[in-house]
């Protein structure tokens, strides 16, 4: 599984847009890149998954460049509720990879 | 997406005892993932529940420690053996819904679970 390399931390104010990138340098040819959302004392939440270019839904856009080697999730406009610790996954289960999770990036959002 | 649940979803309890945790979930699923997060870190990973097979379980991590059972493909079991402090944490149970091994994870909301 491709090693990833987040920021531990941002902070932003309700309303601003708020980019969090994911380095993964060894990402391998079969790897999807997948964000999940965690708040405190909850299991994490499926944000949004990519394989290439851009994907979008209700809720983040993921953006990731021809190399692969990075990844941005853009969150629009964000509200106090959106503070939360965010989780940048990359891998694909053939039998052979380890799932890990790296630290993660704890976001502020303040009024 | 799936619906999981957790049972249960917090317990107490006394050094050497075991404790069952079971994981439902709302559909047929065939990757089903056991984790273990200590406060204010990140998910690390027990095990894989097959259904019909042994558990694959991760490096650090023994079936005699932690048996899996998945005797379905919409429930599955851990149980935490021989409890010690160190064991105090949140344990929660995913499924992989994509079919193809992608991870796109769908999580319980844990079980936290205090050894004392």
């Amino acid at each position: 599984l491709a090693k990833t390399t987040q920021p531990i931390s941002m902070d932003s104010y309700e309303g601003q847009e708020v980019n969090i990138t994911c380095s993964h340098n060894n990402i391998a040819t079969n790897d999807y890149i997948t964000w999940y959302q965690q708040f405190p004392s909850q299991g994490p939440r499926f944000i949004i998954q990519g394989y290439k270019t851009k994907v979008t839904n209700e809720v983040a856009s993921l953006f990731i460049p021809a190399d692969r080697k990075s990844s941005t999730l853009s969150l629009p406009r964000v509200s106090l509720s959106d503070t939360a610790v965010y989780y940048c996954l990359v891998g694909r289960n053939t039998g052979f990879q380890k799932l890990v999770f790296g630290t993660g990036t704890r976001l502020l959002v303040s009024p | 997406s799936a619906v999981i649940s957790q049972k249960p979803s917090r317990d107490i309890c006394q050094r050497g005892t075991s404790l069952t945790i079971q994981c439902q979930v709302d559909s047929q699923v065939t990757m089903m993932f056991w984790y273990r997060q200590q406060p204010g870190q990140s998910l690390t990973l027990i095990a894989t529940a097959n259904q019909g097979s042994e558990a694959t379980y991760e490096s650090g991590f023994v079936i005699d420690k932690f048996p899996i059972s998945r005797p379905n493909l919409t429930f599955s079991t851990l149980t935490v053996s021989n409890m010690s402090p160190e064991d105090s944490s949140i344990y929660l149970c995913s499924v992989d819904v994509s079919g193809t091994g992608t991870y796109e994870q769908y999580f319980g909301p844990g079980t936290r679970l205090t050894v004392t």
